[in-house]
C-alpha cells in the first residue's frame, strides 16, 4: 500500500524545537521529492518547504515564513523525511502534513498529518 | 506572496455543474501550467483531484475538469453527488522569491 505516516507532533513552549518524521511505503522513495505542508485549524494550506532526491543533489528549499527556522532532510535507507523546526512561533501552530510531488509540481500522496501546538 | 483567490462558498443541487476560480497573478498562474486542484473532507487529508492545469490522476472521477486562462483557473464538478461536499484548494507553483508554492484560499462546496 502506497502511504506516508506523520509522526513527532506535540506541545512545545515558544522558541522551542521539534522534529517531525514522514515515512514513506509502497513506493520508490528514494527516487521522489518531498514536500512538507501546513494547514492551521479551520485555515487553508501553506506551503513549508521540499527536498529533493539525492538525483537532485538533496536540495531543499522554503517559505519565507519558516526559513532559517526550519530544515528538511531525508535517509533514504529508511524511506524516512524529516522536518526539523527551531526557534518555533505560536503560528507555527497547525497540522503538518508530509506529501509527495509526482508529476511535475503537483502532489499525489499525502500523509495523515500530525499536530504541532506551539503555546505556553 | 499572497494565497490564491478563491470563492469563500459554492454551492449546487444534485446533479447540477459548479465552477470554483483561482485567481493569482503573473508570477503563478498566468505564467506557468502547474495548478493543481486538492479535494479536502473534514478531518481529513488533501486529495489531488487535477495536476498541469486539466489532467486527472488515475482514479479521479471525469466529473472533475480543470482549465485555465490568463492569471485564473477553474475546477467545474458536473453531476454534482452528495460525496463532492468539502473544501477544494488550487495551487500553483510560483517563481516569488518567498515560497515555490502557493495555495488558494480554499472553496467551501455544499451540496443543497
Amino acid at each position: 500500500e502506497v502511504q506516508l505516516v506523520e509522526s513527532g507532533g506535540g506541545l512545545v513552549q515558544p522558541g522551542g524545537s521539534l522534529k517531525l518524521s514522514c515515512a514513506a511505503s509502497g513506493f520508490t522513495f528514494s527516487g521522489s521529492a518531498m514536500h512538507w505542508v501546513r494547514q492551521s485549524s479551520g485555515k487553508g494550506l501553506e506551503w513549508v518547504g521540499r527536498i529533493r532526491s539525492k538525483a537532485n543533489s538533496y536540495a531543499t528549499a522554503f517559505a519565507a515564513s519558516v526559513r532559517g527556522r526550519f530544515t528538511i532532510s531525508r535517509d533514504d535507507s529508511k524511506n524516512t523525511a524529516y522536518l526539523q523546526m527551531n526557534s518555533l512561533k505560536t503560528e507555527d501552530t497547525a497540522v503538518y502534513y508530509c506529501t509527495r510531488e509526482a508529476v511535475p509540481d503537483a502532489f499525489d500522496i499525502w500523509g495523515q498529518g500530525t499536530m504541532v501546538t506551539v503555546s505556553s | 506572496q499572497s494565497a490564491l483567490t478563491q470563492p469563500a462558498s459554492v454551492s449546487g443541487s444534485p446533479g447540477q455543474s459548479i465552477t470554483i476560480s483561482c485567481t493569482g497573478t503573473s508570477s503563478d498562474v498566468g505564467n506557468y501550467d502547474y495548478v493543481s486542484w486538492y479535494q479536502q473532507h473534514p478531518g481529513k487529508a488533501p486529495k489531488l483531484i487535477i495536476y498541469e492545469v486539466s489532467n486527472r490522476p488515475s482514479g479521479v472521477s471525469n466529473r472533475f475538469s480543470g482549465s485555465k486562462s490568463g492569471n485564473t483557473a477553474s475546477l467545474s464538478i458536473s453531476g454534482l453527488q452528495a460525496e463532492d461536499e468539502a473544501d477544494y484548494y488550487c495551487s500553483s507553483y510560483t517563481s516569488s522569491s518567498t515560497l515555490d508554492y502557493v495555495f488558494g484560499t480554499g472553496t467551501k462546496v455544499t451540496v443543497l
